[in-house]
């Protein structure tokens, strides 16, 4: 299967854990979006990476929130000291560069976390 | 900020009919608007991409409209089945950028009932 992966699936934690997620895009994608999904609305924008750079953080993306896509190629976002108020389903995306679809985000099954 | 609303929260109708979504936006001028498909527990799936200087765009049974002076957007699934249940997304893109980032609507539950 060549489109974005993501894992985990589902995470459940206590509040004030760490949490990190891995997001692996469509290969040779080079650009990366993360959203956060709560229930009954739609994705909301946090971050974007083109290559390695992060490019634009969301308001959304508190100091406890990182993201990092050191080579390019796969992401991961890292939540630090949990909060309930961020039970929510992480989705990742990615676009290619060039041709017809740039402007097309294709979409990972998303990680459901739950926080305690 | 902008503002984005998609018609009723459900849309329940009988196979074989068109249904028709409606996205609505304020204070914002995307230049191209998107729909998306979510099944429950999954992530959204790309169906149709219109950009501010198209007003019509098909695929298969699908048919999307936009028409900025009224800053709107209709989805049309003709003959519809109970498979296209599901929650469809709107999604605007900005002007001008490279960036990419999209604005969602809370999405519009369709149901089609045999």
């Amino acid at each position: 299967d060549t489109g974005v992966s993501q894992d985990p699936r589902h995470k459940i934690t206590k509040r004030g854990q760490n949490v990190t997620f891995r997001c692996d895009p469509i290969s040779e994608h080079n650009r990366l979006y993360w959203y956060r999904q709560t229930l009954g609305q739609g994705p909301e924008f946090l971050t974007y990476f083109q290559n390695e750079a992060q490019l634009e953080k969301s308001r959304l993306l508190s100091d406890r929130f990182s993201a990092e896509r050191p080579k390019g190629s796969f992401s991961t976002l890292e939540i630090q000291r949990t909060e309930q108020g961020d039970s929510a389903m992480y989705l990742c995306a990615s676009s290619p560069k060039a041709g017809a679809h740039t402007d097309t985000q294709y979409f990972g099954p998303g990680t459901r976390l739950t926080v305690l | 900020s902008q503002k984005i609303e998609q018609n009723s929260e459900a849309l329940n109708i009988q196979e074989g009919k068109t249904a028709t979504l409606t996205c609505n936006y304020t204070n914002y001028s995307p230049a191209y608007l998107q729909w998306y498909r979510q099944d429950p527990g999954r992530g959204p799936v790309f169906l149709l991409l219109i950009r501010e200087n198209e007003k019509e765009k098909r695929k298969e049974r699908l048919k999307v409209t936009f028409d900025t002076t009224l800053k709107q957007s209709l989805f049309h699934i003709t003959a519809s089945q109970p498979a296209d249940s599901a929650t469809y997304l709107c999604a605007l893109g900005d002007r001008g950028s490279t960036l990419g980032r999209l604005y969602f609507g809370r999405g519009t539950q369709l149901t089609v009932w045999p």
